[in-house]
């Protein structure tokens, strides 16, 4: 059975980096699919972040992209965000995610239990 | 920039028909998947590509996508069905992922 897990601080200070990694169970990292990074702040919707392939090649949401970096460690069978100089704007549940499905079009098959990340002094 | 619209809440009684709506300019033409999110949980993959439902998705589930308007429709709506509903497509100049606002279903 595949599952995905978050792990991180719940707790960045203002203009501080996020960093969080998400580790794969029971499915390739090198499979033919891309890897997601999705976050929920509290009491709004849903919001993409980017996606990242096993190759490290990557797509992220225009409204992040000048703040926002992927890796993906294949050994460990982990990908990783970071999202540079947040503010309270940033909190939010964080899930990483595994996109399924056609290039451009695919669906969000897979997800991990999201982890909550609180930006504060 | 690309903007589906969703209701931000629907009720509905038990044993009734759920139609949640998400808006957007020539959504027809785009492969839309839905997302259910019960409170605490991670969202789950109830449809994808307009009408196709994941395995373990009851039959009561469907969809359809034309126009201007994507719909997902869950007949004899249950207790269990109350969670919020997500409608996504993507975008590909730029590209782009975009969610709806969500409508939360509310069972009588």
């Amino acid at each position: 059975q595949v599952q995905l897990q978050e792990s991180g601080p719940g707790l960045v200070k203002p203009s501080e980096t996020l960093s969080l990694t998400c580790a794969v169970y029971g499915d390739s990292i090198g499979s033919e699919n891309w890897w997601t990074w999705v976050r929920r702040p509290p009491g709004k919707g849903l919001e993409w972040i980017g996606e990242i392939y096993h190759t490290g090649s990557t797509n992220y949401s225009p409204s992040l992209k000048s703040r926002v970096t992927f890796s993906v460690d294949k050994s460990k069978k982990q990908f990783s965000l970071n999202l540079r100089s947040v503010t309270a704007a940033d909190t939010a549940i964080y899930y990483c995610a595994r996109e399924v499905g056609a290039y451009g079009g695919s669906q969000i098959d897979l997800w991990g239990q999201g982890t909550l990340v609180t930006v504060s002094s | 920039s690309y903007v589906l619209t969703q209701p931000p809440s629907l009720s509905v009684a038990p044993g009734q028909t759920a139609r949640i709506t998400c808006g957007g300019d020539n959504i027809g033409r785009k492969s839309v998947h839905w997302y259910q999110q019960k409170p605490g949980q991670a969202p789950i993959l109830v449809m994808y590509v307009d009408n196709d439902r994941p395995s373990g998705i009851p039959e009561r589930f469907s969809g359809s996508n034309s126009g201007t308007t994507a719909t997902l429709t869950i007949s004899s709506v249950a207790a269990g069905d109350e969670a919020d509903y997500f409608c996504q497509v993507w975008i590909l100049n730029p590209y782009d992922v975009v969610f709806g606002g969500g409508t939360r279903l509310t069972v009588l």
